[in-house]
């Protein structure tokens, strides 16, 4: 099972481009990465999901190397309502099993500030 | 109304006292999900199930059981409480089809949580 790798906690202020980056370095090759949002007392939201290069989407973008082994959230410019966790997720979605748990990490607290 | 909907959402007990908590869906969906959050924590995966009679066990299941009563509903048990299970509970379901094989992110979808104090 991937395990994934986030910078505990980030600062950015409002208007700002924000890059969240994640490592998987034991990525399978039917892994997925899915980053989801989640505010205090809140269930995380989906955010986006992709396998590689880049993926966009409304909200967010993200980029995946050719190696799988990491991927980033880019967040254009943040506002204050994006201040929130932030959860990178590998996992196959293709199938049953253990792979299929969905295990979260502690996340990186994203604070955007005025 | 909630898609997916957990109850009770908040919910004091004392140690050793059995307590369940339910989750009900209207997606339709076959994959629900059972999440432990302490705070400044992330969540910890407690059960989950692909159908009614296809139950795993997640990262922390002692202490807990689950029952799959239906398609719509996946219930959470404490048989005795204890405080270090004082935690905000969250559901979920995903929009994968039981057997996988689909086109579909897999998004989960949350309940409003439901937040347990053992005292």
């Amino acid at each position: 099972l991937a395990k994934t790798t986030q910078p505990i906690s980030m600062d950015s202020y409002e208007g700002q481009e924000v890059n969240i980056t994640c490592s998987h370095n034991n990525i399978a090759t039917n892994d997925y990465i899915t980053w989801y949002q989640q505010f205090p007392s809140q269930g995380p939201r989906f955010i986006i999901q992709g396998y590689k290069t880049k993926v966009t989407n409304e909200v967010a973008s993200l980029f995946i190397p050719a190696d799988r082994k990491s991927s980033t959230l880019s967040l254009p410019r943040v506002s204050l309502s994006d201040t929130a966790v932030y959860y990178c997720l590998v996992g196959d979605k293709n199938y049953g099993g253990a792979t299929n748990k969905l295990i979260f990490g502690t996340g990186t607290l994203l604070a955007v500030q005025p | 109304d909630a898609d997916v909907t957990q109850t009770p959402r908040n919910r004091i007990t004392k140690t050793g006292k059995r307590i369940m908590l339910e989750c009900s869906q209207t997606k339709g969906h076959d994959r629900m999900y059972w999440y432990r959050q302490d705070p400044g924590l992330g969540l910890q995966l407690i059960y989950y199930s692909f159908d009614v009679k296809d139950i795993n066990k997640g990262e922390i299941s002692d202490g807990y059981s689950v029952s799959r009563q239906a398609q719509a509903k996946f219930s959470l048990s404490l048989e005795s409480a204890i405080p270090n299970q004082t935690a905000l509970y969250f559901c979920a379901t995903s929009d994968l089809p039981r057997a996988g094989g689909s086109s579909n992110t897999g998004e989960l979808f949350f309940g409003e949580g439901s937040r347990l104090t053992v005292l």
